[in-house]
């Protein structure tokens, strides 16, 4: 069965740092493209970061310079590093799996960075 | 990146109406286009990939269609469990972007 979890979102103040990491069983986040999606409060979905097959990276501008999205395939993890937070960062951060037909089919349930001093 | 709009941002319907939403692609994006549902507190759910093959398990009541530039997304009958957001999102090219979102909400 395939399953994302998230973890690592928290309180931090702005000018901080914070790392994401997603978990992921049952496929290899080394052979598929995986990304990043947050959500602000009452607000719609941004993909802010999205790491191919082949370990090339994207960023939305919003966060470029700022966040770094990685994989570590021995532990099947996904990561996203964030640092000079700010307020607007303040969102729920689902990690999410892009399937071969394009749309993003498994997500992790969530997790919560609140930026805030 | 390519900009993505919604059409309408909200919409008021009763259950067995027939719902539709448009979502439009800054650049053509051929018929790289997803839609999603979302209902709060819950991570989107994807039901319509490559902007008009549905997800294996979604009711058949949900359809897709369009390319290039202009999509739409159909609920032919819609049921109670349908109320919710619907988003499209354009994988043509990374960072993959959403529209802002079409919440469906009961009259």
């Amino acid at each position: 069965e395939v399953q994302l979890v998230e973890s690592g979102g928290g309180l931090v103040q702005p000018g901080g740092s914070l790392r994401l990491s997603c978990a992921a069983s049952g496929f290899s986040v080394r052979s598929n493209y995986m990304a990043w999606v947050r959500q602000a409060p009452g607000q719609g979905l941004e993909c802010v970061s999205v790491i191919d097959s082949g370990g090339t990276t994207y960023y939305a501008d919003s966060v470029k310079g700022r966040f770094s999205i990685s994989k570590d395939n021995s532990q099947n993890t996904l990561n996203l590093q964030m640092s000079s937070l700010r307020l607007d960062d303040t969102a729920v951060y689902y990690c999410a799996r892009r399937w071969y037909t394009g749309g993003f089919d498994y997500w992790g349930q969530g997790t919560l960075v609140t930026v805030s001093s | 990146d390519i900009q993505m709009t919604q059409s309408p941002s909200s919409l008021s319907a009763s259950v067995g109406d027939r719902v539709t939403i448009t979502c439009r692609a800054s650049q053509t994006i051929s018929s790289y286009l997803t839609w999603y549902q979302q209902t709060p507190g819950k991570a989107p759910k994807l039901l319509i990939y490559a902007a008009s093959y549905l997800q294996s398990g979604v009711p058949s009541r949900f359809s897709g269609s369009g390319s290039g530039t202009h999509f739409t997304l159909t609920i032919s009958s819609l049921q109670t469990e349908d109320f919710a957001t619907y988003y499209c999102q354009q994988t043509y090219t990374a960072p993959y972007t959403f529209g802002p979102g079409t919440k469906v909400d009961i009259k």
